[in-house]
């Protein structure tokens, strides 16, 4: 499986915004990119995904660097239900829906 | 829609027991995964069925198995309980069978303790 690597944990301002970086360089032209965060207490809740284009939706933005070895989750505006693990995943459609997780980001929200 | 529901939440074995989880995924969805999170290794994939049918596995030893039912709810079964098997258990269902694109719909776990 390919691997990402991820900041072990960041700070933001409530109300600011906040990049989360993922490097993943060995990645296959047939992997997706996945964000999940799990908030306190919960399961693992989708975010975001995307394979070449950027993407946003309504809860963030995902910015897909031209090559792909790297990406970027922002949250466009932190609140503080946004205290959470982020995690950043490479899902190959191959490998059926098998999620390999690594460390992901913990993200501290300061109010 | 109802979200994947797990059941128990809380379970408290001794070593040497067996144990069964319950996942019931979204309605609709064929797919059902399950995951093992603890602190040490973070989160771990367990094994996927579809259609009762095994299609994907981790490296876990044979202790861990699981099985899916028809209506699509699954269980998993862990024998010889080890004190390491303490941890998160979580199930998540998606609608497909391929991965890729598709998102999984994770449960809120089966936080079970082994004494």
């Amino acid at each position: 499986d390919a691997k990402t690597t991820q900041p072990n944990s960041m700070e933001s301002n409530e109300e600011e915004p906040v990049h989360l970086p993922c490097n993943h360089s060995t990645i296959s032209g047939t992997d997706y990119i996945h964000w999940y965060r799990q908030l306190p207490s919960q399961g693992p809740e989708y975010v975001i995904h995307g394979l070449t284009s950027n993407v946003n939706n309504r809860m963030a933005s995902l910015a897909i660097a031209e090559d792909r070895k790297s990406s970027t989750l922002i949250l466009h505006r932190a609140t503080l239900r946004d205290a959470a693990v982020y995690y950043c995943i490479l899902n190959d459609k191959a490998a059926g829906n098998k999620l390999t997780f690594g460390g992901g980001t913990r993200v501290l929200v300061k109010p | 829609k109802a979200g994947v529901t797990q059941t128990p939440r809380y379970l408290i074995k001794t070593r040497g027991q067996q144990v069964t989880l319950s996942c019931s995924p979204i309605s609709g969805h064929r797919s059902v995964s399950w995951y093992q999170q603890t602190p040490g290794q973070g989160l771990q994939f367990l094994f996927e069925y579809f259609s009762e049918t095994q299609r994907n596995k981790g490296n876990f030893p044979g202790r861990f198995s699981g099985r899916q039912f028809s209506n699509s709810r699954s269980e998993m079964n862990v024998s010889t309980l080890e004190l390491g098997d303490s941890a998160l258990y979580l199930c998540a269902s998606s609608s497909k069978t391929s991965g890729g694109e598709e998102t999984q719909y994770f449960g809120p776990g089966t936080r079970l303790l082994v004494l």
